[in-house]
């Protein structure tokens, strides 16, 4: 079963402006990961959080882990068309590692218009 | 390059045939191997775990005679869907349980006509 929500399930904004995106989940986790994927491929990883950790920040994204909530945020600033895909969050269980089982949130699509 | 290399990325096969995907790691060793489907628009859900030498873990639902998964060696899982038909058309895709949580496979699109 799915581990979580994702918010928005589709976001449209302008280049140059910030987009967020919002995870929940719903069990006790070890790390929570964001994956992007274009159409139709593959996913990039983009960023690892773990459980002990409440913030970190590679290049233009951000991403900040509220455990106590069970929720996530993934921040991408200054944002450019090549942005535009959709946006996975994925949590390993507590007890696991970063390379183990992954459960998916629902995605957020992101378009970005130029 | 690629790190984990997955084939065919595209297939389409008739209702009733069987398809065999293959996801190898290149410059490591991956004892565990998880598969995952997704469906269009939809999120990745996890079917299997394949461990190397032993029988594979199927997740709930998913029926383990029509997803046979081989985990032979230390670099080669299979994910064979027999007996395909139309509603298991959808990208099917690798992760190994090693290495690092960048590794995936770049996917399967299986479409069933």
């Amino acid at each position: 079963s799915q581990q979580g929500e994702e918010d928005p399930q589709a976001l449209s904004i302008q280049e140059g402006e910030n987009a967020t995106m919002n995870c929940s989940y719903k069990t006790s986790i070890n790390n929570l990961q964001w994956y992007r994927q274009n159409s139709g491929r593959g996913l990039v990883h983009l960023i690892l959080i773990r459980s002990n950790e409440r913030e970190k920040h590679s290049g233009r994204l951000r991403v900040t882990l509220d455990t106590s909530k069970k929720s996530s945020s993934l921040l991408i600033t200054a944002s450019r068309a090549a942005d535009t895909a959709s946006y996975f969050c994925a949590t390993g269980p507590a007890g696991g590692t970063s390379y183990g089982k992954l459960t998916f949130g629902q995605g957020t699509i992101l378009t970005v218009h130029p | 390059g690629a790190v984990v290399s997955q084939h065919p990325s595209r297939v389409i096969c008739k209702s009733g045939t069987s398809v065999k995907i293959e996801c190898r790691s290149l410059d490591f060793q991956a004892t565990t191997m998880f598969w995952y489907r997704q469906f269009p628009k939809q999120s990745l859900m996890l079917m299997a775990t394949s461990n190397e030498g032993s029988k594979a873990t199927y997740e709930q639902g998913v029926e383990k005679d029509k997803f046979l998964i081989n985990h032979a060696s230390l670099t080669l899982s299979t994910l064979t869907v027999t007996s395909a038909h139309p509603e298991d058309s959808s990208f099917y895709i690798c992760r190994p349980g090693q290495g690092s949580e960048a590794f995936f496979g770049q996917g399967t699109r299986l479409t069933v006509v």
